[in-house]
């Protein structure tokens, strides 16, 4: 079983949809969860940053965490056309941002 | 402007060439990265250097040789590379362990 697993998509909804991105994992020392957004011909950048369970909600952005089930979700309200991109799930353990264990990524379009 | 810059963001190279990656990063941060990402795999960590010492190196072939000048500046030297090492080459760096990574746009690399 892979570390972490993250559907690739890619994912195709109209502007303004509710969408949810999901990542499961199997190492359970993981504390610190981070989603990444990367835009073609980019580097990723951090989009959101929490530790341990519960949500935390960033404009129309809310990151979710359930370490019972080792399921993280990124939720975008009124999904935009400039949402499009790669999102990126990325993991640790103990207090270290390294090593950083990255999903796949999944592909987002928003189409107007 | 992320903060961290790469040079080039396209190189072609022969599997006879040597050619080598630059990353600036002008955040002040004490630790940097080599990341590689290829079409439909995770990022993979290659080199970590914490206040200019290697601290990480994830089994990566000697045909990649990092070199670390100073807290700011980081390269990475190729030689003898072969077609399967073409992809993205992604450096980040943080202002320790315990923070989120920053992302330079990376490098293109193609070896024919």
């Amino acid at each position: 079983q892979k570390e972490v697993e993250q559907d690739p998509g890619p994912l195709s909804v109209p502007e303004g949809a509710i969408v949810s991105l999901n990542c499961t994992y199997s190492n359970s020392a993981f504390q610190y969860f981070m989603w990444y957004r990367q835009y073609s011909r980019k580097g990723p950048e951090l989009l959101m940053y929490t530790y341990s369970s519960g949500n935390k909600e960033d404009g129309r952005f809310t990151a979710q965490v359930d370490k019972s089930s080792k399921y993280i979700s990124l939720f975008i309200r009124d999904s935009q056309p400039s949402d499009s991109a790669t999102y990126l799930c990325a993991m640790a353990g103990n207090s270290g941002n390294t090593p950083l264990v990255f999903g796949k990524g999944t592909r987002l379009s928003v189409i107007a | 402007e992320t903060g961290v810059t790469q040079t080039p963001r396209h190189l072609v190279m022969g599997m006879t060439n040597k050619k080598s990656l630059k990353c600036e990063q002008h955040l002040g941060h004490n630790a940097m990265y080599w990341y590689k990402q290829s079409a439909k795999k995770p990022l993979e960590l290659m080199f970590v250097y914490s206040l200019e010492e290697r601290v990480e190196n994830n089994s990566v072939p000697s045909r990649f040789s990092p070199e670390c000048p100073n807290s700011s500046h980081l390269f990475l030297h190729l030689h003898t590379l072969q077609p399967e090492d073409s992809a993205l080459y992604l450096c980040a760096s943080s202002q320790d362990s315990d923070s989120p990574l920053h992302f330079g746009n990376g490098t293109r690399l193609t070896v024919t």
